[in-house]
């Protein structure tokens, strides 16, 4: 159990065009989904808190009109990189918390997105 | 804010043993995971602590003192397929997880 998918696992776009990428949580309902990016050979940073029915919660220095954020059910969020640019290139990856958490493992990752901007 | 430090690299020969150190100053502490990720795919749960002391769990064990904010990793009788990256993350009081940037293991033949 406790599977969460991400799609498209990889997308290369051209600068100036907007990609959407989607979280799912397969087999639970997922109250927060958070969303994080992670350049190569550095950390997961994350990016923006996202609660079911309500506005995302993006971090310091996040633009929030840039990335949006739209979790319209328990078991789907997704991000929009509008006007993508060669910097935004990244790997994002999304992670669900369980609506019956109490495991101390209760934020299960995606497999994460490659985003390419060319 | 969050500053979780862990060394960039360590190599280490298979049947070995290895010990990845984690130190953390964060405003608030909810528990301590280590994740394994290897290149290009999502992080995989190892381990939790949330109170001091030592979790077993098979090959892996981790660590805990939270009044000298550290953490450690031992990885034992090392197999080839261990060569990733391992995360250490603090989670604070409202379930957000901050990561170290990953301690590269590799395991030699």
């Amino acid at each position: 159990g406790a599977v969460v998918s991400q799609h498209p696992s990889w997308v290369i776009c051209k600068s100036g065009t907007s990609v959407k990428i989607e979280c799912r949580s397969l087999d639970f309902q997922a109250t927060t989904m958070f969303w994080y990016r992670q350049f190569p050979k550095q950390s997961l940073m994350l990016m923006a808190t996202s609660n079911e029915g309500s506005k995302a919660t993006y971090e310091q220095g996040v633009e929030k009109d840039k990335f949006l954020i739209n979790h319209a059910s328990l078991t789907l969020s997704t991000l929009t990189v509008t006007s993508a640019h060669p910097e935004d290139s990244s790997f994002y990856i999304c992670s669900a918390r369980s609506a019956l958490a109490g495991d101390h493992n209760e934020q299960f990752f995606g497999p994460g997105t490659r985003l390419t901007v060319l | 804010g969050q500053n979780i430090d862990q060394p960039t690299e360590m190599t280490a020969t298979e049947g070995a043993i290895v010990q990845i150190n984690c130190t953390y100053q964060t405003s608030g502490f909810n528990g301590l995971f280590w994740y394994q990720q290897h290149a290009g795919e999502a992080p995989t749960f190892l381990s939790y602590n949330v109170l001091d002391g030592l979790e077993e769990k098979g090959r892996f064990s981790s660590f805990l003192s939270r009044s000298k904010g550290y953490s450690y990793l031992l990885l034992k009788e090392l197999q080839m397929k261990d060569s990733a990256s391992y995360l250490c993350a603090v989670r604070d009081g409202d379930y957000k997880l901050s990561f170290g940037a990953g301690t590269t293991v590799t395991v030699r033949a």
